[in-house]
């Protein structure tokens, strides 16, 4: 079974700086597809960043990034020159030819002005 | 695009009482899927529907609880009766698949169900 796992309960940002969320799985697939989804207050799920697993090139979205490391089935989230708007809960997904969505807990990351 | 919309927004009702959230996928998906999100367990799959029809249902809690999918366009997820635990924020995803490239989830707003 696929299982998903986000250590870090909470982080904590000053804007404009950087800040990594860590993120691993554990599958015996070697074809999938990893997500990361941002949850606001509003509570509304939003796409951020996708990466197939048979890329080796690393996903980027203006300002946020993954470090997609196969062999050891990590998948961080970098976000640079954070902003107040990006305060939310980032929850890491995996996806193994779309039968569904495993998310793993949740980071919640708080941007201070 | 109006994207995935759900209904209600929020729902609250007395224990015993029959609970039903629906949905409405992005035109042209062909997957639909439910989730259930609680502080506990997080985001949980229940049940996910390919063309119309239920392809795993083994998420679901218990038997008080069952999806249709009439048509493409609308989704119903029925708890009956509804126990105070079943508290919880319910989301609708649909994805649009089959074509090699992966296609991520798309989310509605979801419902806060909350059972008194």
């Amino acid at each position: 079974a696929q299982t998903v796992t986000q250590s870090q309960p909470e982080m904590s940002v000053q804007e404009a700086e950087t800040v990594t969320l860590s993120c691993t799985y554990d599958t015996s697939e070697s074809n999938y597809y990893l997500f990361w989804y941002k949850q606001p207050p509003s509570r509304q799920m939003i796409l951020v960043i996708r990466q197939e697993a048979y890329k080796q090139q690393n996903a980027t979205e203006n300002r946020f990034s993954v470090n997609f490391q196969k062999a050891a089935k990590s998948f961080s989230l970098k976000i640079s020159d954070s902003q107040l708007g990006d305060t939310a809960m980032y929850f890491c997904a995996f996806s193994y030819n779309n039968n569904d969505m495993r998310f793993g807990a949740g980071t919640r990351l708080t941007v201070k002005p | 695009d109006a994207g995935v919309i759900q209904s209600p927004r929020h729902e609250v009702t007395e224990m015993g009482q029959e609970v039903t959230l629906r949905c409405k996928p992005i035109s042209g998906h062909d997957y639909l899927f439910w989730y259930r999100q609680t502080m506990m367990r997080g985001l949980e799959l229940l049940i996910y529907f390919n063309n119309n029809v239920p392809i795993d249902d083994s998420g679901m809690p218990e038997d008080r609880f069952s999806a249709k999918m009439p048509n493409a366009s609308f989704s119903t997820l029925k708890i009956q009766p509804s126990e105070p635990r079943d508290s919880a924020v319910y989301f609708c995803a649909s994805s649009l698949r089959g074509r090699g490239a992966n296609s991520p989830l798309h989310f509605g707003n979801g419902t806060r169900l909350t059972v008194t």
